[in-house]
């Protein structure tokens, strides 16, 4: 079984950043990713990418490529997901999730990112 | 990128009542699709993965089918538990993407 903890509330000015934590305990599959996930309100689930724990490797979906960051600190078995450049319409739960049999088996509790003047 | 779409958005059923959510993709996922149930304020739970395959823990009332560009998921029996919204997500192709989901109420 693996838990992940994910941050808390944040809340942010449009035009800034946003750095969400995801720390796993448990049994950790070897060489697994965490994928990360959103959910606007009134919106369907969206998939933002991943990172390979034990190497870094990372994969993002096209249409956040270019603003979304993940990093992950393998002596806190931590993993970090930033999104810059934030527009209203980035508010959403972000979750993360990790592997057991499938992608993604385990899940975070969500962290609510607020972007707002 | 692949589309996924549900039907029906919702569903008004009874206890002890068989639905079935189809979930059409706009273009073969072969058999990479998976079922979540999400309640309110809730991350989403792993239902079926594979297409047909139950998640560890998973009811057996809990099915899936298909492969390609139709799935569907069954539940049995309704229980009160089962009152949730649905998704499913196709895994084939990047990138991975989700159904708008099917909300299942109580009548």
């Amino acid at each position: 079984q693996v838990q992940l903890v994910q941050s808390g509330p944040e809340v942010r000015k449009p035009g800034t950043s946003v750095k969400v934590s995801c720390k796993a305990s448990g049994f950790i599959v070897p060489n697994s990713a965490v994928q990360w996930v959103r959910q606007a309100r009134g919106h369907r689930l969206e998939w933002l990418g991943y990172i390979v724990v034990d190497s870094g490797n990372t994969n993002f979906a096209p249409k956040f490529r270019e603003r979304v960051t993940f990093t992950r600190d393998m002596s806190t078995n931590t993993a970090y997901m930033e999104l810059g450049s934030l527009e209203s319409e980035d508010t959403a739960v972000y979750y993360c999730a990790t592997e057991g049999t499938t992608p993604f088996d385990y899940w975070g509790q969500g962290t609510l990112v607020t972007v707002s003047s | 990128d692949i589309q996924l779409t549900q039907s029906p958005s919702f569903l008004s059923a009874s206890i002890g009542d068989t639905i079935t959510i189809i979930c059409r993709a706009s273009q073969g996922v072969s058999s990479y699709l998976a079922w979540y149930q999400q309640k309110p304020g809730k991350a989403p739970n792993l239902l079926i993965y594979g297409a047909s395959i139950l998640q560890s823990g998973v009811p057996s009332r809990f099915s899936g089918t298909g492969s390609g560009t139709e799935f569907t998921l069954t539940i049995s029996s309704l229980q009160p538990e089962d009152f949730a919204t649905y998704f499913c997500q196709q895994l084939n192709s990047y990138p991975w993407t989700f159904g708008q989901g099917t909300k299942v109420e109580i009548k």
